[in-house]
């Protein structure tokens, strides 16, 4: 089963760039399928930052940038404020006609 | 306001069946494509049921597939599960896909609802 992998956890002081890496393979970012990530608060609902690779969602701050480079894709959090902290999932498509999401990411900011 | 809230969660026994439902208020369900994705305890986000806006075409996770449904009317998307697992456990979302734009349909979903939770236990 396909599987898009994320390190498990990321972190950083305020201020600081971030990146959070999204390894997936052929048959899915690796085959062109757009990349999506969204930030997910326990006990709220999913909220997505950045859709096709790169464009940011109405309303996300140019903080939150993407980028996509052969079988991976990476999220990046400039400038990181305490109120980024929460667990973080990139999300494609696969040849086999299924959505996947990433293993997810927890940001904590120090 | 445009918006989406999920019910019909609850404490299920193995084996047993339930029906979640996913109100939409604000804009035509049937002209948007929807999706079904799941949280279980610790877990992460796992996409597990789509149906297309336009011509109703469905695609399954294979983890629920022959077991759950996903269906719609005019401004509510169902999911009926069966043969329910302890695994299923989960709190269950729907989400709207992004609108297309004038070239191109992207897969993110760009409105949730809050989840409703479902529990199988022995």
């Amino acid at each position: 089963q396909s599987v898009l992998t994320q390190p498990p956890s990321v972190s950083g002081a305020p201020g600081q760039r971030v990146t959070i890496s999204c390894a997936g393979s052929s048959s899915n970012i690796g085959s062109g399928f757009p990349v999506h990530w969204y930030q997910h608060l326990p006990g709220t609902a999913p909220k997505l930052l950045i859709y096709a690779d790169n464009n940011r969602a109405s309303g996300v701050p140019d903080r939150f940038s993407g980028s996509k480079s052969g079988t991976s894709a990476s999220l990046a959090i400039n400038g990181l404020q305490a109120e980024d902290e929460a667990e973080y999932y990139c999300q494609s498509d696969d040849s086999s006609l299924s959505r996947l999401f990433g293993t997810g990411t927890k940001v904590s900011v120090l | 306001e445009v918006k989406l809230v999920e019910s019909g969660g609850e404490l299920m026994s193995p084996g047993g069946s339930l029906r979640l439902s996913c109100a939409a208020s604000g804009f035509v369900l049937t002209s948007y494509d929807m999706n079904w994705v799941r949280q279980a305890p610790g877990k992460g986000l796992e996409w597990i049921a789509y149906m297309s806006g336009s011509d109703g075409i469905i695609y399954y996770a294979d983890s629920v597939k022959g077991r759950f449904t996903i269906s719609r009317d005019m401004n509510s998307l169902y999911l009926q599960m069966s043969s329910l697992r302890v695994e299923d456990t989960a709190i269950y979302y729907c989400g709207r896909d992004l609108p297309c734009t004038s070239t191109s349909c992207y897969t993110a979903i760009d409105l949730w609802g809050q989840g409703t939770l479902v529990t199988v236990s022995p």
